[in-house]
């Protein structure tokens, strides 16, 4: 079975900081791993998936399969970040995503 | 463009009632999945339907739950009878294509049974 864990509920950081909302997960074949983010009030809405190992809004994220992770990072935290964050896996395009319980992150100005 | 559409964004429901949930995705999109987050969980995928079939509903929990898409176009999730453990938020998802395409949420619908 597939699953995805993301063992913070809250992460605070103050502006200016770095940010790595951590992110592990299982499945026996070779997944595909996103980021999914939902600022206050707004939708879910796609960050970024490892395959087209892009930066978006400055977060970037590195499959790690020796470690079954893939943190979302960024080096310094804007207040704008402050949103819900899901890590997520399907086995194959977007039909089947497997989401984990999701990390708030505060950005104190 | 529109984006994808649920109705209602609310709803407060007895126990034993039923609730219909609706669906629209943005035109022209023949994935349509639903999800749902139980508080304090994780977002479970429920199905996934390519135009009007049901392409996938092995995460639908059990048979009070029937979803529908007539004629491809916007879906319907029903619960009857709806229990205790079925609030949380009900999302609604579309994309072009399932296999490579991003998919886009609407803003849930959040059940609640008292």
């Amino acid at each position: 079975a597939q699953r995805v864990t993301q063992p913070e509920k809250l992460l605070s950081v103050f502006k200016g900081a770095p940010v790595e909302l951590k992110c592990n997960y299982s499945y026996s074949g070779s997944p595909e791993l996103f980021w999914y983010v939902q600022y206050s009030r707004q939708r879910l809405q796609l960050l970024l998936r490892h395959i087209s190992r892009e930066s978006i809004k400055g977060f970037t994220a590195d499959l790690n399969k020796g470690e079954t992770s893939f943190h979302l990072k960024k080096p310094f935290a804007q207040e704008e970040d402050s949103a819900m964050y899901y890590c997520a896996l399907s086995s194959g395009g977007y039909q089947k995503v497997t989401f984990g319980t999701g990390t708030k992150l505060q950005v104190i100005p | 463009e529109a984006g994808v559409t649920q109705f209602p964004s609310h709803s407060v429901i007895e126990k034993g009632q039923t609730v219909t949930l609706r669906c629209d995705p943005i035109s022209g999109h023949d994935n349509l999945y639903w999800y749902r987050r139980v508080m304090g969980k994780e977002i479970k995928f429920l199905l996934h339907f390519v135009k009007e079939s049901k392409q996938d509903e092995s995460g639908m929990p059990n048979n009070r739950f029937l979803a529908e898409r007539t004629g491809g176009t916007y879906s319907t999730l029903k619960v009857q009878p709806a229990e205790l453990e079925d609030s949380g938020v009900y999302f609604c998802a579309s994309s072009w294509t399932a296999g490579d395409t991003e998919a886009f949420f609407g803003q849930g619908t959040r059940l609640t049974v008292v």
